[in-house]
């Protein structure tokens, strides 16, 4: 079945530094893929999203691109700030799911001021 | 909008007792999704409706868990008798259309304490 794989946190940097977060996923077709953040007490929120290959999702200062060859979805952001700190999930969704989202385990993110 | 509404906040209750958690979507969403956070588990999605019809309960842990949307605009998520595991953060989502692209709507959660 269709799965999503993130790199492992917690991630800690200090204000300022650039971030990656790694996304990898496995799937048939052509699903779309999302970034979705966390920050402490709330619901998940919706960052960014690609619906195909080569798109660039961006907002707030991060980014993603959608790599089919590489099937990735790394997350970026140049300079982090201590209000960036949340847990961030990596997730897809096919057609077929209609709207149903399969989610990686999430990755803690922690900046340091 | 006044966004997803979850109720209640915070529950707290004994092992053995009846737990309901209730969700109000946003207006118009035509998709409702249950999800159970824990720390050793992650984020798990439990059932999801389309059009008030239950259509993946294959999250759903047990016999236990049940989950009702008698309206487009209300939805029950009941566990009866609860156990100490089940203690977890639930949060009810929602989202319009079936497209395979469209952004899902978290509401803040219920933290649901099994002592």
């Amino acid at each position: 079945g269709d799965s999503v794989t993130q790199m492992e946190g917690p991630v800690t940097l200090s204000e300022e530094a650039f971030l990656t977060i790694n996304c990898t996923y496995t799937a048939t077709g052509y699903p779309s893929l999302f970034w979705y953040v966390q920050y402490p007490g709330e619901g998940l929120q919706l960052l960014l999203k690609a619906t195909k290959a080569d798109d660039k999702g961006s907002n707030k200062g991060f980014e993603a691109t959608y790599r089919k060859e590489t099937t990735s979805f790394h997350l970026e952001k140049g300079s982090v700030q201590v209000s960036d700190s949340a847990v961030y999930f990596c997730a897809l969704n096919r057609m077929e799911y209609g709207n149903k989202l399969v989610f990686g385990a999430g990755t803690i993110l922690r900046v340091k001021s | 909008d006044a966004g997803v509404i979850q109720s209640p906040r915070h529950e707290v209750t004994e092992m053995g007792q009846e737990v309901t958690l209730r969700c109000k979507p946003i207006s118009g969403h035509d998709y409702l999704f249950w999800y159970r956070q824990t720390m050793m588990r992650g984020l798990e999605l439990l059932i999801y409706f389309n059009n008030n019809v239950p259509i993946d309960d294959s999250g759903m842990p047990e016999d236990r868990f049940s989950a009702k949307m008698p309206n487009a605009s209300f939805s029950t998520l009941k566990i009866q008798p609860s156990e100490p595991r089940d203690s977890a953060v639930y949060f009810c989502a929602s989202s319009l259309g079936g497209a395979g692209f469209n952004e899902q709507f978290f509401g803040p959660g219920t933290r649901l304490t099994v002592l």
